[in-house]
């Protein structure tokens, strides 16, 4: 079974950092594009970012462009997004969410975490 | 950037009814389009991928259909477990964007 567990959200303050985690489980991790998707309260889902199965390529929505940086380490089963120069408006619940795709462009995403909730307030 | 415009952004609907959601593309996405289910406090769930495509295990009352720019997603017979939030997303070109969402209510 596909799982996918979140971790590393929280409260942090305009400016401030953060890395979140994303646990995957039950398939072959290395295998597979990754990405992460977020939906601010009560809004829509947004994608932030995807990651190809070696690392080697990652693409960014405009918005996160040069603040946040998402990266794997397929020896732990682990994607990450290192969070900088946070905003208010980065407030959002993150999903990891996996890649149907395994070669080397991707597609849609046909698993996703619980996610993890980022609140960027002083 | 390619815009994702469904519609209507909510519904109400009666069970055993059949809904009809549409999602249109600012530009031509072949069929590199997915369809999601959101329940509340929950993550998303896909449904349909290369437009028409069920995912496995969903189920069969649940279709879709299009290309190029317009799409639908159809529940041919509404069940109480079906009450939630649908998003359509493109996946032919970065950015990655989804539809606003169509949140489909208890009539």
């Amino acid at each position: 079974e596909v799982q996918l567990v979140e971790s590393g959200g929280g409260l942090v303050q305009p400016g401030g950092s953060l890395r979140l985690s994303c646990a995957a489980s039950g398939f072959i991790f290395s295998s597979n594009w990754m990405g992460w998707v977020r939906q601010a309260p009560g809004k829509g889902l947004e994608w932030v970012a995807n990651i190809k199965q070696d690392g080697s390529e990652q693409y960014y929505v405009d918005s996160v462009k040069g603040r946040f940086t998402i990266s794997r380490d397929n020896a732990k089963n682990s994607l990450y997004l290192q969070m900088n120069s946070l905003r208010a408006e980065d407030t959002a619940v993150y999903y990891c969410a996996r890649d149907s795709s395994t070669n080397n462009w991707s597609n849609y995403f046909d698993f996703w975490g619980q996610g993890t909730l980022v609140t960027v307030s002083s | 950037d390619i815009q994702m415009t469904q519609s209507p952004s909510s519904l109400s609907a009666s069970v055993g009814d059949r809904v009809t959601i549409t999602c249109r593309a600012s530009q031509d996405i072949s069929s590199w389009l997915a369809w999601y289910q959101q329940k509340p406090g929950k993550a998303p769930k896909s449904l349909i991928y290369v437009a028409s495509s069920l995912q496995s295990g969903v189920p069969s009352r649940f279709s879709g259909s299009g290309s190029g720019t317009h799409f639908t997603l159809t529940i041919s017979s509404l069940q109480p477990e079906d009450f939630a939030t649908y998003y359509c997303q493109q996946y032919k070109n970065y950015p990655r964007t989804f539809g606003g969402g169509t949140k489909v209510e208890i009539k």
